[in-house]
């Protein structure tokens, strides 16, 4: 039972547009979700993340939407660039009260991203 | 250079010889974490560790061990290896005191179960 889910397996789009990337989830207890980024012989590194509590989060170029009636959420770069070129995985964690972990991630399958110049 | 530090980087080896795949973080973050990747199956986890002598089994925990008797390593050894072990390792870390959750992971280990 996956419960964090990224539809798309790869998305392409042109230097300066926006990216769009986004994620599903059907555990309701996750209260936190984050977006990695990993480039090919490295490890994931740590993009932006947002709490259950908000709708949105940006860090520069990078906001994170996220819409808990629809267990969704999404990353949006803009504007990409070739440098951007990377797989994305969308995770999450519960509480520890919920039978979770705040420290434990359940990822996504991932989604590549390609910037084209 | 703060940092989560894996050896070996690559490794070949055959059905049933055992190994350890270290990892080391010099951030002194309580939490550490294993995970494999696949293809088409994303990352999932084999085994965390919230502190020192404190383990619990992840989603895909079977035929994997660790340790963690200092709060700067966490090992994972395979007592027996099979070819559905094959994957690449990922070890990660992370702080209680770090409001964004965010996890450190190391540059991975690309085994091979021959």
């Amino acid at each position: 039972d996956q419960q964090v889910k990224q539809n798309s397996p790869s998305l392409s789009v042109q230097e300066g547009r926006i990216s769009i990337l986004n994620c599903d989830y059907t555990n309701s207890m996750f209260d936190y979700f984050l977006w990695y980024k990993k480039y090919p012989a490295e490890g994931p590194t740590f993009l932006i993340s947002i709490s259950s509590i908000k709708d949105k989060n940006e860090d520069g170029r990078f906001t994170v939407f996220l819409n808990k009636s629809a267990k969704h959420l999404s990353l949006h770069i803009v504007p990409s660039q070739p440098g951007d070129s990377a797989v994305y995985f969308c995770a999450a964690s519960a509480p520890k009260n919920s039978g979770g972990s705040n420290y434990k991630l359940t990822f996504g399958k991932g989604t590549l991203l390609t910037v084209n110049p | 250079e703060a940092q989560v530090t894996q050896n070996p980087r690559y490794l070949i080896t055959v059905t049933g010889k055992k190994l350890t795949v270290t990892c080391s973080q010099n951030m002194n973050h309580e939490y550490m974490s294993w995970y494999r990747q696949d293809p088409g199956l994303g990352l999932r986890q084999i085994y965390y560790s919230m502190n020192v002598e404190v383990t619990d089994k992840g989603d895909v925990p079977e035929g994997y061990k660790v340790s963690r008797k200092e709060k700067r390593n966490f090992p994972l050894i395979l007592e027996s290896p099979s070819p559905n072990q094959t994957s690449l390792y990922f070890c990660a870390s992370s702080s209680y005191r770090d409001p964004k959750n965010e996890q450190f992971f190391g540059p991975g280990t690309r085994l091979t179960v021959l």
